[in-house]
């Protein structure tokens, strides 16, 4: 079965570092990859996807990510974060021709100001 | 724009009590996704619709039902709450195009005793 893997659950980091969340993801055919985020109290948003052309993906609020396929990753970055970004981030996959999305266990991220 | 909308928004049972949570969308989307969301655990589907009429079984579809009369509107019914059951409920929504994203409910927290 697809699944999807955030190896890290807690990410505590000051203002202005830098930011890298890794996903992995096990299927071997076309993907299409997508990370959310979750401010406090709030529900899941967009911050970027992937499904074709070119592997380095800019999203919203800075954060950028990575296809790199023989790696099956998609890992998201930001190189200097605010405060503001505190919040937990879902990297999810679909496959083939489905819509359903199968989602990481999250990694919320606590930015100390 | 309302996109969609989850009712109620905070519900607290008595195990063995019932009720069914509405999820509304406008954006005439075709798919629609019920999701729980548990601490550490991601979210996991529990149920899908990929058109009016039609309903299937996500990754934890036990204790729950679906019904998706209308277009616009899908309902997650549980029929006798378990303590199990206490959660985060997210629906969400989509056209079911593989790489169109998600769009998410502001979600309900239900607490069963």
């Amino acid at each position: 079965a697809q699944s999807v893997s955030q190896h890290n659950h807690h990410v505590i980091l000051s203002e202005a570092a830098s930011l890298e969340l890794g996903c992995n993801y096990s299927y071997g055919g076309t993907v299409n990859l997508f990370w959310y985020v979750q401010y406090p109290g709030q529900h899941l948003q967009l911050l970027l996807k992937y499904f074709s052309g070119d592997p380095l993906v800019k999203g919203i609020k800075g954060f950028e990510a990575e296809f790199i396929k023989s790696k099956f990753s998609f890992n998201l970055r930001k190189p200097s974060v605010q405060w503001s970004d505190t919040a937990e981030y879902f990297c999810a996959v679909n496959v083939g021709s489905q819509g359903n999305l199968i989602f990481g266990k999250g990694t919320k991220l606590s930015v100390k100001p | 724009n309302a996109g969609v909308t989850q009712t109620p928004k905070f519900r607290v049972l008595k195990t063995g009590q019932s009720m069914t949570l509405l999820c509304a969308q406008d954006m005439n989307h075709e798919y629609m996704y019920w999701y729980r969301q548990d601490p550490g655990m991601g979210l996991r589907l529990i149920h899908y619709s990929v058109g009016e009429g039609t309903t299937a079984k996500g990754e934890v579809p036990d204790g729950y039902n679906v019904s998706r009369l209308k277009k616009q509107n899908f309902l997650l019914g549980l029929e006798s709450a378990a303590p199990s059951q206490t959660s985060v409920y997210f629906c969400a929504s989509n056209t079911g195009t593989v790489n169109q994203p998600q769009h998410f409910g502001d979600g309900t927290r239900l607490s069963i005793l």
